[in-house]
């Protein structure tokens, strides 16, 4: 099992540019969330889907964050236009049950700055 | 209020000592618990789901008090590779889990 896979790893941009996070959960977990870490704030949800249904975002910061799901193994994290508070950890992680019940399968994460 | 609160820490122990975390949570309808390690620069992964009878797993034992909406962890003879943030991790059954923002712990020589 290769477990949650992430990339790239590292991003550093500009801002204002366009940063896309991408996320392949584990084959067979119906349960996809999107968690961005940073040092004062902690972790925090930005989104899951169920089934690739966004079930909740309402952790998304505000409209320049977008995720979507386009099929069971694949999941994209948008950022447009980027700004230097989106500097941060962000993890995608997936899970058999509805809304992480039985608890989560983190990915390694992708470490954003924005500069 | 938070909706889970843990200790930050640090606690620093020495090797083969034994530590204890708590954690509490505000919502009483909660239904699942856990215990998660995050090593630095790394993500959390599950250390292990808590259960309403108490629940072990080599050294570690872990232990829900509904009645008071707290849980711990306990760490016997601890290890330099305990050292790690652990995270205290609620879920209400259904759509929303929360995590707490962790206890750093230091296994020291």
């Amino acid at each position: 099992d290769a477990g949650v896979i992430q990339s790239p790893r590292h991003e550093v941009t500009e801002m204002g540019q366009e940063v896309t996070l991408r996320c392949k959960p584990i084959s067979g977990h119906n349960s996809l969330f999107w968690y961005r870490q940073t040092m004062m704030r902690g972790l925090e949800l930005l989104i899951y889907f169920n089934n690739n249904v966004p079930i909740d975002d309402s952790g998304m910061p505000e409209d320049r964050f977008s995720a979507k799901m386009p099929n069971a193994s694949f999941s994209t994290l948008k950022i447009q236009p980027s700004e230097p508070r989106d500097s941060a950890v962000y993890f995608c992680a997936s899970s058999l049950a509805l809304g992480g019940l039985y608890g989560y399968t983190f990915g390694s994460g992708t470490r954003l700055t924005v500069v | 209020r938070k909706e889970v609160e843990q200790d930050p820490g640090p606690f620093n122990v020495p090797e083969g000592a034994t530590v204890a975390f708590n954690c509490t949570y505000s919502n009483s309808a909660s239904q699942s618990f856990f215990w998660y390690r995050q090593d630095c620069r790394k993500e959390p992964k599950l250390l292990m789901s808590v259960y309403s009878s108490g629940n072990e797993d080599g050294r570690f034992t872990a232990q829900l008090n509904r009645a008071s909406q707290y849980i711990s962890l306990l760490i016997r003879d601890s290890k330099l590779s305990d050292s790690a943030t652990y995270l205290c991790v609620v879920n209400d059954g259904g759509f929303k889990t929360i995590f707490g923002a962790g206890t750093r712990l230091f296994v020291k020589a």
